[in-house]
């Protein structure tokens, strides 16, 4: 187990709907990324939050939104949902403390499925 | 283009026989490699990982290996357990700059199914 949680496991929503997806970070951790994984694929990097602040974006439209508290947990947001939305969602919590060997150690995913 | 890629695609062997995965980058300029093994519905585990300076990293029954200057680096799974079937992934870094903080280039993955 890495410490990192997620919620909820499973979701179902329909076209046009909005959804919030949660990350609990791993203890000490400040920094958060939000990756997708389509069913297959290798993780695709959304965005990442490092102190409450976005902090780099993938290639992903506006309508997928974050936020990270001051407890360094993060939320995701996505509006409007499509078909192709469905996939599994993984956070990945990591310590940035200046060097380049941070690891980052993720959630088990949220499953969303787009109807 | 994506900057890591990874084969073969996909491979069943027989428990107890051995594998390799190769992942090929072009990430750069280079920071460290990463190799995860993430099972079914799951989050990626960490196996490895290694800097530049690093050519060989041992994780139990997983070795990785890595040679940047070709900028190639290998899994290698000795005596291989129904419990290793799994998707493995490559994940390359960049030198932190302000263009790539916590930017990890990830690869799509080798999925590896043990048989009895």
């Amino acid at each position: 187990e890495t410490g990192v949680t997620q919620s909820p496991t499973h979701l179902i929503k329909t076209r046009g709907q909005q959804v919030t997806l949660r990350c609990s970070s791993q203890s000490g951790h400040n920094t958060v990324s939000w990756y997708q994984q389509a069913l297959g694929q290798g993780p695709q990097f959304i965005f990442q939050y490092y102190r409450e602040e976005e902090n780099g974006r993938g290639n992903f439209p506006p309508r997928f939104s974050g936020l990270q508290f001051p407890n360094y947990s993060s939320e995701l947001n996505v509006n409007a949902l499509e078909l192709d939305d469905s996939a599994l969602y993984l956070c990945a919590s990591s310590l940035r403390a200046g060097g380049t060997g941070e690891t980052q150690y993720f959630g088990p995913g949220t499953r969303l499925l787009v109807l | 283009k994506n900057q890591v890629e990874q084969s073969p695609q996909s491979l069943i062997i027989l428990e107890g026989k051995n594998c390799t995965l190769q992942c090929n980058y072009t990430v750069s300029p280079f920071s460290n490699l990463r190799w995860y093994k993430q099972d079914t519905g799951r989050g990626p585990v960490s196996l490895t990982i290694m800097t530049f300076s690093e050519n060989t990293k041992s994780n139990g029954r997983y070795t990785a290996t890595l040679d940047a200057d070709t900028k190639q680096s290998s899994l290698h799974i000795t005596a291989s357990q129904l419990s290793d079937s799994a998707s493995y992934i490559c994940v390359v870094s960049a030198v932190m700059t302000t263009d790539s903080w916590g930017k990890f280039q990830f690869g799509a993955g080798t999925q590896v199914v043990v048989t009895p």
